[in-house]
């Protein structure tokens, strides 16, 4: 039973489409978070909510929007795809800020835009 | 604007040995640190973190030390395994944000 499952694992898709990635937790955590790791391999935080409230949003193209229906969810959608949106995303969820135990990723999805 | 650093990308280590990865930090807010381990095609999995107010913790063969006069930490792994191929991401968190460095890649040799 997967903690953090997030939906598809890879998503092939052609420059200006809209797209959305889709991210569960089922471990009771408050708090969710969307990573985006470039093709140097960084880890970079795009956005976090903490009780369905937006918390984080970095500098992060508006074409790309967070959406919580509830604590356990934390969808992404994407629109007008360019690119460099080509990249590995990751969903992560944490209890309360989560330093003492740490977040816990899904799986990651590859999204490549052609 | 990188605020936690690893300076070394990769390091090869016989197995039974000691690896020790290296991680420096700028920003002296930060209240946790920690280390994630990372597999081809998977998603970054905790490890071991250390509030910034010790100087040690210990988990079985892992054990994470923070210098904050020099804003420096390290993971020691004793022994390293073959399954310790991975890798290693030093993070940083505050303000429920988590802040990576670019990772270092271990390769235990058998």
């Amino acid at each position: 039973d997967t903690a953090v499952s997030q939906t598809p694992k890879y998503l092939v898709t052609q420059m200006g489409n809209d797209k959305s990635i889709k991210c569960e937790q089922n471990l009771g955590h408050d708090t969710m978070y969307w990573y985006k790791q470039d093709s140097k391999k960084f880890l970079k935080i795009m956005f976090s909510y903490n009780n369905k409230e937006l918390i984080i949003n970095e500098t992060v193209p508006n074409r790309f929007s967070p959406k919580s229906p509830d604590k356990a969810h934390l969808n992404l959608h994407i629109n007008s795809l360019e690119l460099g949106d080509s990249a590995v995303y990751f969903c992560a969820s944490s209890q309360d800020w989560g330093g003492s135990t740490g977040y816990t990723f899904g799986s990651g999805t590859r999204l490549t835009v052609v | 604007d990188q605020q936690v650093k690893q300076n070394s990308p990769s390091l090869s280590v016989q197995e039974g040995r000691i690896s020790i990865l290296n991680c420096d930090y700028t920003n002296s807010m930060f209240d946790y640190f920690l280390w994630y381990k990372k597999y081809p095609a998977e998603g970054p999995t905790f490890l071991i973190s250390i509030s910034s107010i010790k100087d040690k913790n210990e988990d079985g063969r892992f054990t994470v030390f923070l210098n904050k006069s020099a804003k420096h930490l390290s993971l020691h792994i004793v022994p390293s395994q073959p399954g310790d191929s991975a890798v290693y991401f030093c993070a940083a968190v505050n303000d429920y944000k988590l802040s990576f460095g670019a990772g270092t890649t271990v390769t235990v040799r058998a």
